[in-house]
C-alpha cells in the first residue's frame, strides 16, 4: 500500500455521463497531481495542486476540472465522456510543490466508456 | 515528436542477466531523471531520481544520466523474475510545479 488512496477501482459508464474520481494522498503530502494513462500515449499530466491551490496545468481537456479540498484530498471531474476518455486516471501525491520530490502514485481508478 | 522516447519492448532476458533500460529526449531544460517501475493493474513506483549528469547506484540498479547526449539510461544487474515490469523514465524542468514528462515504458520479462 503507496499511502495514496483512489477510489473507485474501477468504473464503468455510457458516452456523455460524467463520473468523480477521487483522491486521498499520503499523510503529509500537501501536492495532488492527477495523470491520465492510456495504450497509446502513456502517462499524462493532468492538473497538480498544492495545498489547495492549482499550480500547474497540462493539457487537461475543458470537460475535466479537478479540485483539492482543505482536508487535501482531491477529486477529478469528468464530463461529456467519450469512448476516447477510457484509460487509467492515477492520482499520485508528495510533500512539496515543486521540490525535488518523487511522487508517490495511487493504483488508479480505471475508466471504461462504453 | 515526442518530448522523451522510449523502446517500449517487450525485452525478454533470462535471470541472472544486465538488463539495460534507455530513454533519449529532446528538451535540454529538463533537470532531473527518474526511473518508475509499474507492475501490472499497479501505479507506478518510484525507482532511481538523479539530478544532472552523472551516474546513481542503489543496490541492483544504476541510473545513468548523460545530458550531452540527452540520453537516460537503467541498468539492473543480476536481473530476477520479480523485476518483470513496466519501467517508465521521467523528467522535470526546474520550476515551474512538478509536471514531470513520462516516457511511454518499457515492458520487461525476466524468464527463469
Amino acid at each position: 500500500d503507496s499511502g495514496v488512496t483512489q477510489t473507485p477501482k474501477h468504473l464503468i459508464t455510457a458516452t456523455g455521463q460524467r463520473v468523480t474520481l477521487r483522491c486521498s494522498p499520503r499523510s503529509g503530502d500537501l501536492s495532488v497531481y492527477w495523470y491520465q494513462q492510456s495504450l497509446d500515449q502513456g502517462l499524462q499530466f493532468l492538473i497538480q495542486y498544492y495545498n489547495g491551490e492549482e499550480r500547474a496545468k497540462g493539457n487537461i481537456l475543458e470537460r475535466f476540472s479537478a479540485q483539492q479540498f482543505p482536508d487535501l484530498h482531491s477529486e477529478l471531474n469528468l464530463s461529456s465522456l467519450e469512448l476516447g476518455d477510457s484509460a487509467l486516471y492515477f492520482c499520485a501525491s508528495s510533500v512539496g510543490g515543486g521540490g525535488m520530490d518523487g511522487y508517490t502514485f495511487g493504483s488508479g481508478t480505471r475508466l471504461t466508456v462504453v | 515528436q515526442k518530448e522523451v522516447e522510449q523502446d517500449p519492448g517487450p525485452l525478454s532476458v533470462p535471470e541472472g542477466a544486465i538488463v539495460s533500460l534507455n530513454c533519449t529526449y529532446s528538451n535540454s531544460a529538463f533537470q532531473y531523471f527518474m526511473w518508475y517501475r509499474q507492475y501490472s493493474r499497479k501505479g507506478p513506483e518510484l525507482l532511481m531520481y538523479t539530478y544532472s549528469s552523472g551516474n546513481k547506484e542503489d543496490g541492483r540498479f544504476t541510473a545513468q544520466v548523460d545530458k550531452s547526449s540527452k540520453y537516460i539510461s537503467l541498468f539492473i544487474r543480476d536481473s530476477q523474475p520479480s523485476d518483470s515490469a513496466t519501467y517508465l523514465c521521467a523528467m522535470r524542468l526546474t520550476g515551474g510545479g512538478n509536471k514531470l514528462t513520462f516516457g511511454t515504458g518499457t515492458q520487461l520479462k525476466v524468464e527463469l
